[in-house]
């Protein structure tokens, strides 16, 4: 079991480009989330889904994007990268709810 | 508004004492909370989950603790070791098995000092 997987593991964007985080996992877990950390901030929900074809916002969406086509798959697209979106990107997924969460090793990002 | 609050300056335990980390939270009413263990560069790693109705849980050097009046839980690892050092989370569920995802608190810095 390969877990949670993220790529790139680090990417710089210029304001107004727009990318693809990529996240995956092989546990057959319904639930997926992704979370930005930030200094002196802590964790922030982006987006979650609790099955394919299911999303919802979290804390913090504005400019980000999810789709949830496969069980396995759960990526976030920023639209048009602003240097506000610079932050440590965290992909997780759990069975269920009242689960513990398994978390990616992370994507750092910069945007200049 | 709902809080999470830890204790936010880095916490220095010598080797071999029992580090004791604070949880406190405001306007939740969790039906669980969770602890979390990060290393620099890594992602979060689950270490223990209890519930409303348990006041105590353990595994192995890890105690968790929940009170329920209090709004608060507190983690203690007994006989601290230098490779405990990292930054520990907690986290509760907002609507106690809500779909929406856990809320995180801040993180308090760990140091084990030989």
């Amino acid at each position: 079991n390969a877990g949670v997987t993220q790529t790139p593991k680090f990417q710089v964007l210029k304001t107004g480009q727009s990318m693809t985080l990529q996240c995956a996992q092989d546990m057959n877990h319904e639930y997926m989330s992704w979370y930005r950390q930030d200094p002196g901030m802590g964790l922030r929900l982006i987006h979650y889904s609790v099955g394919a074809g299911i999303t919802d916002q979290g804390e913090v969406p504005n400019g980000y994007n999810v789709s949830r086509s496969t069980t396995e798959d759960f990526p976030l697209r920023l639209l048009s990268a602003a240097p506000s979106q610079t932050s440590v990107y965290f992909c997780a997924s759990r069975a269920t709810t009242n689960e513990k969460l398994f978390f990616g090793s992370g994507t750092q990002l910069s945007v200049l | 508004s709902q809080k999470i609050e830890q204790n936010s300056e880095a916490l220095n335990i010598q080797e071999g004492k029992t580090a004791t980390l604070t949880c406190n939270y405001t306007n939740y009413s969790p039906a669980y909370l969770q602890w979390y263990r990060q290393d620099p560069g890594r992602g979060p790693v689950f270490l223990l989950l209890i519930r409303e109705n348990e006041k105590e849980k353990r595994k192995e050097r890890l105690k968790v603790t929940f009170d329920t009046t209090l709004k608060q839980s507190l983690f203690h690892i007994t006989a601290s070791q230098p490779a405990d050092s990292a930054t520990y989370l907690c986290a509760l569920d907002p609507r106690g098995g809500g779909a929406d995802g856990l809320t995180f608190g801040k993180g308090t810095h760990l140091i084990i000092q030989p």
